[in-house]
């Protein structure tokens, strides 16, 4: 079936310092693929989104790749700030009637001044 | 622009006492609507969804049950509330097809003691 994965459950960094987090993906066909993010006490907000279309999708200085290839959609930034701080879900639009969204397990970015 | 509210923000419950959660979305006619549940620390998983009126679809069965009363109004129930209930509830809505983006409400949080 379908599915996400997302192995680094925890990221820590200092500000200015390059993040990357890393998810691959499963699935027949060409999924639409999300990165949303979620602050403590809310629910998740997207970040971004990126298609077959146009396989690049950036957003507040964040930037994701789909790779069919490599099934990979991995996120990253060049320069963290404390304000990234937050949990970032990969996530996979499967399309399959109104179940719409797999989401991967999370990735925890703590990010120190 | 449309906005979506959960009701209430907070509650604390007895195991084997009913339940009854709240979404509404203002703004947007015939949206897709979504539960999701997510346990402390944990990723979000789809509980049900609902396309139109009247018509609500599992996707895992927890012990709820959802209806949709009114075109932006998507409801949470259970008669009888588990331990394994606590976790964080959200509900998120959709205004096209499986692959648009969903847009998540800020979540109630249920502690069941």
């Amino acid at each position: 079936g379908n599915s996400v994965t997302q192995m680094q459950g925890q990221v820590t960094l200092s500000e200015e310092e390059f993040l990357f987090i890393n998810c691959t993906y499963s699935t027949t066909g060409y999924p639409t693929l999300f990165w949303y993010v979620q602050y403590p006490g809310e629910g998740p907000q997207l970040l971004l989104k990126v298609t077959t279309a146009n396989n690049k999708g950036s957003s507040r200085g964040f930037e994701a790749t789909y790779d069919k290839g490599t099934t990979s959609f991995h996120l990253q930034k060049a320069s963290v700030q404390e304000s990234d701080s937050a949990v970032y879900y990969c996530v996979l639009g499967d399309g399959q009637g109104g179940r719409a969204l797999i989401f991967g397990t999370g990735t925890t970015v703590s990010v120190s001044p | 622009a449309q906005t979506i509210h959960q009701w209430p923000v907070a509650e604390i419950k007895a195991v084997g006492s009913p339940l009854s959660l709240g979404c509404t979305i203002k703004g947007k006619s015939s949206p897709n609507l979504y539960w999701y549940w997510q346990a402390t620390g944990g990723t979000l998983q789809q509980l049900f969804y609902s396309i139109t009126v009247g018509q609500v679809e599992s996707v895992v069965q927890l012990n709820l049950s959802a209806s949709r009363p009114k075109d932006d109004q998507f409801i949470l129930s259970t008669e009888k509330l588990l331990l394994s209930h606590s976790g964080f509830y959200l509900c998120a809505w959709t205004g096209l097809g499986g692959l648009a983006e969903q847009f998540f409400g800020p979540g109630t949080r249920l502690t069941v003691l």
